[in-house]
């Protein structure tokens, strides 16, 4: 089956570091990328939707210089948190698609912002 | 405007019982739909899929949905529950039937304890 492999899947730093998280479709061509944040207890809130070689859709509300996504590659989306900061800890999921088949998810990132 | 409901947030059965998940969706189109489990610190893991005529259908680990137009209901079903199924379970819509991979609009979610 097709498989999303998401690294790392946990991560503590001290606030004002920037933080990456990658997102690699392993057995598929990802033309499409997404990124989700979770909250404790809550359902998925998606951020973003990147295709490849091209930039980012943002969420309304979601800052796009907070959260800098990239997907230079069919297989390989970034997620970068600029600067964070406590309130920016989270459980950042990403998941990947080809064309029109359903996404499939990584095991999720846990960011813990010191 | 499409939306989910999962009208339980917590489902508490006993190992062994039949195990109902409910879900209502409301869409302008045909929709595609979805459940997903995910387990504690984990992403999505895809159950099962409605995007065709055959209302019932069929997933792993012995889930099973049926799809009602009429009801604009996709219910999860297990005939047995067993201890690993144990998660929180998300009803999934994606607004516009064959395109399974469009931006997908999330149930709440639904807590299933399984008592030994």
């Amino acid at each position: 089956g097709a498989v999303v492999s998401q690294h790392p899947s946990w991560v503590i730093c001290k606030s004002g570091t920037s933080v990456k998280i990658e997102c690699r479709s392993l057995d598929f061509q990802a033309t499409t990328m997404f990124w989700y944040r979770q909250f404790p207890k809550q359902s998925l809130m998606l951020m973003a939707t990147s295709n490849e070689g091209s930039k980012a859709t943002y969420e309304q509300g979601v800052e796009k210089d907070k959260f800098l996504i990239n997907h230079a590659s069919l297989t390989l989306s970034t997620l970068t948190v600029t600067s964070a900061h406590p309130e920016d800890s989270s459980f950042y999921i990403c998941s990947a698609r080809y064309r029109n088949q359903p996404q499939h998810f990584g095991d999720g990132t846990r960011l813990s912002i010191l | 405007a499409q939306s989910v409901t999962q009208l339980d947030s917590h489902v508490s059965v006993s190992e062994g019982t039949p195990v109902l998940l409910r879900c209502n969706y409301s869409s302008s189109y045909s929709p595609s739909l979805f459940w997903y489990v995910q387990h504690p610190n984990k992403g999505l893991q895809l159950l099962l899929k409605y995007t065709s005529a055959a209302t019932l259908v069929k997933g792993i680990n012995g889930f099973e949905a049926e799809f009602k137009k009429s009801e604009t209901s996709f219910h999860l079903t297990k005939p047995s529950a067993h201890m690993s199924d144990a998660a929180e379970y998300f009803c999934v819509v994606s607004p516009r039937l064959y395109n399974q991979g469009g931006k997908l609009i999330f149930g709440q979610g639904t807590e299933l304890s399984v008592k030994p």
